[in-house]
């Protein structure tokens, strides 16, 4: 069946550098993505909507200079923290839907020191 | 704009007791329901969704829900819980037209302990 799959599960990176995490639809292609945070003991926000061919849709409140995000094919959609800092430490999850079934990725633990 | 709203940040049960979490949403227009589960430091799994015809729509794991239209609730039932059902559950909306463009609004969550 249908899989979405993130990389990196787990980065640690230092405050002040960027890191990227990939969203990949394997075995279908996906013209929107939507990419979710989460604290620890939390729930999940949507932080913004990944568009394939065009620029990104940010939730309110969410800096879309900090949060860079890529959706260069049908299949990838890219999101970069520049400038980490130690809040930005989180649980970073994407979704994609195929058949009207959504599918999550297995999510990316962001650790900033 | 939808919403929703998850009464209860944490529910203790007795092994094989039943459960209910509830849940209620808000919303403009007509919504498709879900609830998800998360096990400790692990990802999101769908346990059951709601987008039309029977009210009551059976999941994995034994799990049931039920969708109330005049109470605009959507709350998940099991009737004999184990210890393996331990973890936080979401029940999330979408809007109409739930297609590749919906995104999905998360409650707040309801962490769910079983005591033996």
């Amino acid at each position: 069946g249908a899989v979405v799959s993130q990389h990196p599960s787990r980065v640690i990176c230092k405050s002040g550098t960027s890191v990227k995490i990939e969203c990949r639809s394997l075995d279908f292609q996906a013209t929107t993505m939507f990419w979710y945070r989460q604290f620890p003991k939390q729930s999940l926000m949507l932080m913004a909507t990944s568009n394939e061919g065009s620029k990104a849709t940010y939730e309110q409140g969410v800096e879309k200079d900090k949060f860079l995000i890529n959706h260069a094919s049908l299949t990838l959609s890219t999101l970069t923290v520049t400038s980490a800092h130690p809040e930005d430490s989180s649980f970073y999850i994407c979704s994609a839907n195929e058949r009207n079934t959504i599918y999550f990725g297995e999510g990316s633990w962001l650790t900033v020191v | 704009a939808q919403s929703v709203t998850q009464l209860d940040s944490q529910v203790p049960v007795f092994e094989e007791a039943p459960v209910e979490l509830r849940c209620n949403y808000s919303s403009s227009v007509s919504v498709y329901l879900f609830w998800y589960v998360q096990y400790p430091n692990q990802g999101l799994q769908l346990l059951l969704k709601y987008l039309s015809g029977s009210t009551l729509v059976k999941g994995i794991n034994g799990f049931e829900a039920e969708f109330n239209k005049s109470q605009t609730s959507f709350h998940l039932r099991k009737p004999s819980v184990h210890i393996s059902d331990t973890a936080e559950y979401f029940c999330a909306v979408s809007g109409l037209g739930y297609s590749s463009a919906s995104k999905i609004i998360f409650g707040s969550g309801t962490r769910l302990s079983i005591r033996p």
